[in-house]
Protein backbone atom coordinates (compact mmCIF):
# COMPACT_ATOMS: atom_id res chain seq x y z
CA UNK A 1 0.00 0.00 0.00
CA UNK A 2 0.94 3.57 -0.82
CA UNK A 3 2.31 5.46 2.38
CA UNK A 4 2.02 9.13 3.34
CA UNK A 5 3.99 10.61 5.09
CA UNK A 6 3.51 14.22 6.29
CA UNK A 7 6.32 16.66 8.11
CA UNK A 8 6.29 18.44 10.49
CA UNK A 9 4.46 16.35 13.00
CA UNK A 10 3.43 19.51 14.81
CA UNK A 11 3.45 23.25 13.56
CA UNK A 12 3.80 26.28 16.12
CA UNK A 13 2.71 29.20 14.79
CA UNK A 14 1.31 32.61 15.14
CA UNK A 15 -2.05 33.66 13.83
CA UNK A 16 -0.93 35.67 10.89
CA UNK A 17 1.60 33.47 9.89
CA UNK A 18 1.70 31.33 6.68
CA UNK A 19 1.61 27.42 7.52
CA UNK A 20 3.77 25.10 4.57
CA UNK A 21 2.60 21.58 5.57
CA UNK A 22 4.23 18.90 3.38
CA UNK A 23 3.10 15.05 2.53
CA UNK A 24 5.28 12.74 0.47
CA UNK A 25 3.84 9.56 -0.97
CA UNK A 26 5.79 6.73 -0.87
CA UNK A 27 5.17 6.10 -4.81
CA UNK A 28 3.22 8.19 -7.41
CA UNK A 29 -0.35 8.89 -6.37
CA UNK A 30 -0.32 10.86 -9.84
CA UNK A 31 -2.93 13.80 -8.17
CA UNK A 32 -5.47 11.82 -7.08
CA UNK A 33 -4.50 13.51 -3.40
CA UNK A 34 -6.99 15.46 -0.49
CA UNK A 35 -6.39 17.29 2.20
CA UNK A 36 -8.47 17.79 5.12
CA UNK A 37 -9.23 19.85 8.73
CA UNK A 38 -10.13 18.14 11.65
CA UNK A 39 -10.83 20.09 14.61
CA UNK A 40 -10.89 18.71 18.10
CA UNK A 41 -14.13 16.35 18.61
CA UNK A 42 -15.09 17.22 14.76
CA UNK A 43 -15.27 15.25 11.73
CA UNK A 44 -12.74 15.83 8.82
CA UNK A 45 -13.59 18.42 6.67
CA UNK A 46 -12.97 18.55 3.16
CA UNK A 47 -10.44 21.10 2.20
CA UNK A 48 -8.48 20.34 -0.86
CA UNK A 49 -9.47 18.11 -4.11
CA UNK A 50 -6.84 16.77 -6.65
CA UNK A 51 -4.06 18.08 -5.28
CA UNK A 52 -4.87 21.58 -5.79
CA UNK A 53 -8.12 22.68 -5.94
CA UNK A 54 -10.46 23.99 -3.16
CA UNK A 55 -13.52 22.39 -2.26
CA UNK A 56 -16.93 24.30 -2.04
CA UNK A 57 -16.99 26.90 0.68
CA UNK A 58 -13.39 26.89 1.80
CA UNK A 59 -11.56 30.36 1.74
CA UNK A 60 -8.80 30.98 -0.69
CA UNK A 61 -6.08 30.98 2.17
CA UNK A 62 -6.21 27.30 2.02
CA UNK A 63 -4.32 26.34 -1.38
CA UNK A 64 -2.57 23.01 -2.36
CA UNK A 65 0.11 21.85 -5.17
CA UNK A 66 2.23 18.86 -5.98
CA UNK A 67 1.69 15.66 -7.81
CA UNK A 68 3.43 12.42 -8.36
CA UNK A 69 5.14 12.27 -4.77
CA UNK A 70 5.51 15.51 -3.56
CA UNK A 71 2.40 17.64 -2.07
CA UNK A 72 1.63 21.15 -0.27
CA UNK A 73 -1.04 22.37 1.92
CA UNK A 74 -0.26 26.07 2.46
CA UNK A 75 -2.31 28.09 4.75
CA UNK A 76 -1.15 31.70 3.57
CA UNK A 77 -2.40 33.43 7.08
CA UNK A 78 -3.28 31.55 9.64
CA UNK A 79 -6.82 32.89 11.19
CA UNK A 80 -7.43 31.50 14.69
CA UNK A 81 -10.35 29.07 13.44
CA UNK A 82 -7.16 27.36 11.24
CA UNK A 83 -5.66 25.62 14.57
CA UNK A 84 -6.19 22.09 13.65
CA UNK A 85 -4.77 18.63 12.56
CA UNK A 86 -4.44 18.26 8.56
CA UNK A 87 -4.31 14.82 6.99
CA UNK A 88 -3.63 13.91 3.43
CA UNK A 89 -5.49 11.47 1.76
CA UNK A 90 -4.78 9.17 -1.44
CA UNK A 91 -7.45 7.69 -3.94
CA UNK A 92 -4.64 6.82 -6.61
CA UNK A 93 -3.97 2.82 -5.54
CA UNK A 94 -5.98 0.96 -3.86
CA UNK A 95 -5.98 1.08 -0.64
CA UNK A 96 -6.98 3.83 0.36
CA UNK A 97 -4.78 5.55 2.56
CA UNK A 98 -4.13 8.90 4.76
CA UNK A 99 -1.28 10.41 6.12
CA UNK A 100 -0.21 10.63 10.00
CA UNK A 101 -2.04 14.19 10.16
CA UNK A 102 -0.01 17.45 11.20
CA UNK A 103 -1.26 19.83 14.32
CA UNK A 104 -1.03 23.08 13.62
CA UNK A 105 -1.46 24.81 16.86
CA UNK A 106 -1.03 28.16 18.56
CA UNK A 107 2.41 29.22 19.56
CA UNK B 1 -28.78 17.63 2.70
CA UNK B 2 -26.60 15.04 3.09
CA UNK B 3 -27.11 13.55 6.42
CA UNK B 4 -25.21 10.36 7.70
CA UNK B 5 -26.78 9.37 10.98
CA UNK B 6 -24.79 6.85 12.79
CA UNK B 7 -25.69 4.06 15.70
CA UNK B 8 -25.12 4.27 19.03
CA UNK B 9 -21.79 3.91 21.18
CA UNK B 10 -20.93 0.13 21.63
CA UNK B 11 -18.79 -1.63 24.73
CA UNK B 12 -17.50 -4.92 23.43
CA UNK B 13 -15.29 -8.18 25.05
CA UNK B 14 -12.13 -9.14 23.20
CA UNK B 15 -13.25 -11.53 20.83
CA UNK B 16 -16.46 -10.26 20.15
CA UNK B 17 -18.13 -8.42 16.86
CA UNK B 18 -19.47 -5.36 16.65
CA UNK B 19 -22.04 -4.01 13.91
CA UNK B 20 -22.56 -0.52 13.05
CA UNK B 21 -25.21 1.18 11.17
CA UNK B 22 -24.91 4.96 9.12
CA UNK B 23 -28.12 5.41 7.43
CA UNK B 24 -27.97 8.16 4.91
CA UNK B 25 -30.98 10.91 3.53
CA UNK B 26 -30.81 13.77 1.50
CA UNK B 27 -29.96 12.33 -1.68
CA UNK B 28 -30.19 9.08 -3.80
CA UNK B 29 -28.49 6.23 -1.83
CA UNK B 30 -27.33 3.99 -4.58
CA UNK B 31 -25.84 6.64 -6.38
CA UNK B 32 -22.46 7.35 -3.92
CA UNK B 33 -20.29 5.14 -2.25
CA UNK B 34 -19.78 4.95 1.18
CA UNK B 35 -16.46 4.59 3.22
CA UNK B 36 -15.71 3.54 6.80
CA UNK B 37 -12.76 5.35 8.55
CA UNK B 38 -11.69 5.17 11.90
CA UNK B 39 -9.46 7.02 14.60
CA UNK B 40 -8.12 5.77 17.23
CA UNK B 41 -7.95 7.66 20.70
CA UNK B 42 -5.69 10.47 19.98
CA UNK B 43 -4.46 9.04 16.36
CA UNK B 44 -4.99 9.77 13.46
CA UNK B 45 -7.45 8.73 10.43
CA UNK B 46 -7.09 4.70 9.35
CA UNK B 47 -9.07 4.08 5.80
CA UNK B 48 -10.89 0.83 6.41
CA UNK B 49 -13.01 -0.09 2.78
CA UNK B 50 -15.82 0.98 0.92
CA UNK B 51 -19.03 -0.37 -0.52
CA UNK B 52 -21.11 0.80 -3.76
CA UNK B 53 -24.48 0.80 -2.81
CA UNK B 54 -25.46 0.96 -6.34
CA UNK B 55 -23.80 -2.46 -7.06
CA UNK B 56 -22.66 -4.15 -3.57
CA UNK B 57 -18.75 -4.16 -5.24
CA UNK B 58 -16.55 -3.47 -2.18
CA UNK B 59 -13.11 -3.22 -1.54
CA UNK B 60 -11.50 -3.52 2.23
CA UNK B 61 -8.30 -2.97 3.45
CA UNK B 62 -5.65 -6.17 3.94
CA UNK B 63 -5.24 -4.68 7.19
CA UNK B 64 -7.89 -5.80 8.37
CA UNK B 65 -7.16 -9.79 7.46
CA UNK B 66 -11.15 -10.35 6.39
CA UNK B 67 -11.94 -9.17 9.94
CA UNK B 68 -14.10 -6.23 8.08
CA UNK B 69 -17.69 -6.70 6.43
CA UNK B 70 -19.31 -4.02 4.66
CA UNK B 71 -22.72 -4.06 3.69
CA UNK B 72 -26.01 -2.07 2.58
CA UNK B 73 -29.37 -2.41 2.94
CA UNK B 74 -30.58 -0.10 -0.14
CA UNK B 75 -34.38 -0.65 0.71
CA UNK B 76 -33.29 1.34 4.33
CA UNK B 77 -31.12 3.25 2.84
CA UNK B 78 -28.25 2.18 5.39
CA UNK B 79 -24.62 1.04 5.26
CA UNK B 80 -22.94 -1.27 7.79
CA UNK B 81 -19.72 -2.31 8.94
CA UNK B 82 -18.82 -5.41 10.86
CA UNK B 83 -16.17 -5.93 12.54
CA UNK B 84 -14.95 -9.02 13.78
CA UNK B 85 -12.91 -11.20 16.51
CA UNK B 86 -12.67 -7.68 18.15
CA UNK B 87 -8.97 -6.90 20.10
CA UNK B 88 -8.02 -3.48 22.32
CA UNK B 89 -6.46 -1.90 19.66
CA UNK B 90 -9.46 -1.87 17.77
CA UNK B 91 -11.14 0.48 20.49
CA UNK B 92 -12.17 3.58 18.14
CA UNK B 93 -14.44 5.97 16.58
CA UNK B 94 -15.55 4.55 13.77
CA UNK B 95 -17.04 7.24 11.16
CA UNK B 96 -19.15 6.24 7.90
CA UNK B 97 -18.51 8.59 5.09
CA UNK B 98 -19.87 9.41 1.61
CA UNK B 99 -18.02 10.78 -1.61
CA UNK B 100 -18.46 13.42 -3.17
CA UNK B 101 -17.63 14.23 -6.99
CA UNK B 102 -15.52 17.31 -7.96
CA UNK B 103 -15.05 17.18 -11.88
CA UNK B 104 -15.33 13.36 -12.32
CA UNK B 105 -12.69 13.26 -9.34
CA UNK B 106 -14.53 10.98 -5.90
CA UNK B 107 -13.70 12.12 -2.67
CA UNK B 108 -14.88 11.50 0.70
CA UNK B 109 -16.85 15.09 1.55
CA UNK B 110 -19.73 13.92 3.75
CA UNK B 111 -19.12 12.19 7.52
CA UNK B 112 -21.49 10.53 9.95
CA UNK B 113 -21.18 11.96 13.71
CA UNK B 114 -18.86 8.60 14.31
CA UNK B 115 -19.63 5.83 16.43
CA UNK B 116 -17.39 5.10 19.37
CA UNK B 117 -16.61 1.32 19.81
CA UNK B 118 -14.65 0.34 22.92
CA UNK B 119 -12.95 -3.45 23.79
CA UNK B 120 -12.27 -4.00 26.83
CA UNK B 121 -12.52 -7.17 29.57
Amino acid sequence: EIVLTQSPATLSLSPGERATLSCRASQSVRSSLAWYQQKPGQTPRLLIYDASNRATGIPARFSGSGSGTDFTLTISSLEPEDFAVYYCHQRSNWPDTFGGGTKVEIK
Amino acid sequence: QVQLVQSGAEVKKPGASVKVSCKASGYTFTDFAIHWVRQAPGQGLEWMGWINPGNGHTKNSQKFQGRVTITTDTSASTAYMELSSLISEDTAVYYCAREIVYSGSYYVGYWGRGTLVTVSS
